[in-house]
């Protein structure tokens, strides 16, 4: 199985910061990581595939990159919405697997 | 605009069968281009892929469920189903359907959802 692991697991921010979350892979997934954002009782939401492709959409404040082991996502200019949990998937594998989540809240 | 909403039993005894459809609307589940997926996410946890199925029928699971997950496929209906057997407390859940897309070259993705279902598993 390939592993993923999130930094940080939870962090404090305000609107209009600058926000980055890594994911790591246990081995190399080329570019086949994707990000959901998830809010409470609500279903995960699609932000960026393939590492770095914006789902239409999704605001431009919404980034990613990273290639091999090692993935960002940032968000620029934090907006009120923006504050969920949020989750690399990687599909290089034919068993696909998540991240366990960073959560991001209000500071 | 596509959707899709899973129903079934909420709550499911232990050793007995969880089963569950997901019913996907404005486009069709006959589309090569796409699978459809079950995830789920315990309480307070994070996600757990369950498998997918393709339009023709051809599964692929988690190995940690496979021995117990069927997912089958009714394009008559335009839904898709979730069998997991012999259920324990570890089951208990929120269900998601979703939409998986890709390809070869970007990989693939989750990018419809339904809203989940809570599905309990207690006698």
């Amino acid at each position: 199985d390939i592993q993923m692991t999130q930094s940080p697991s939870s962090l404090s921010a305000s609107v209009g910061d600058r926000v980055t979350i890594t994911c790591r892979a246990s081995q190399s997934i080329t570019s086949y990581l994707n990000w959901y954002q998830q809010k409470p009782g609500k279903a995960p939401k699609l932000l960026i595939y393939a590492a770095s492709s914006l789902q239409s959409g999704v605001p431009s404040r919404f980034s990613g990159s990273g290639s091999g082991t090692d993935f960002t996502l940032t968000i620029t200019n934090l907006q009120p919405e923006d504050f969920a949990t949020y989750y690399c998937q990687q599909s290089y594998s034919s068993l696909r697997t998540f991240g366990p989540g960073t959560k991001v809240d209000i500071k | 605009q596509l959707q899709l909403q899973e129903s079934g039993s909420g709550l499911v005894k232990p050793s007995q069968t969880l089963s569950l459809t997901c019913a996907v609307s404005g486009g069709s589940i006959n589309s090569g281009a796409y699978s459809w997926s079950w995830i789920r996410q315990p309480p307070g946890k994070g996600l757990e892929w369950i498998g997918y199925i393709s339009y023709i029928g051809s599964p692929d699971y988690n190995p940690s469920l496979k021995s117990r997950v069927t997912i089958s496929v009714d394009t008559s209906k335009n839904q898709f189903s979730l069998n997991l057997r012999s259920v324990t407390a570890a089951d208990t859940a929120v269900y998601f359907c979703a939409r998986l897309a890709g390809d070869y070259d970007k990989g693939d993705y989750f990018d419809y959802w339904g809203q989940g279902t809570l599905v309990t598993v207690s006698s």
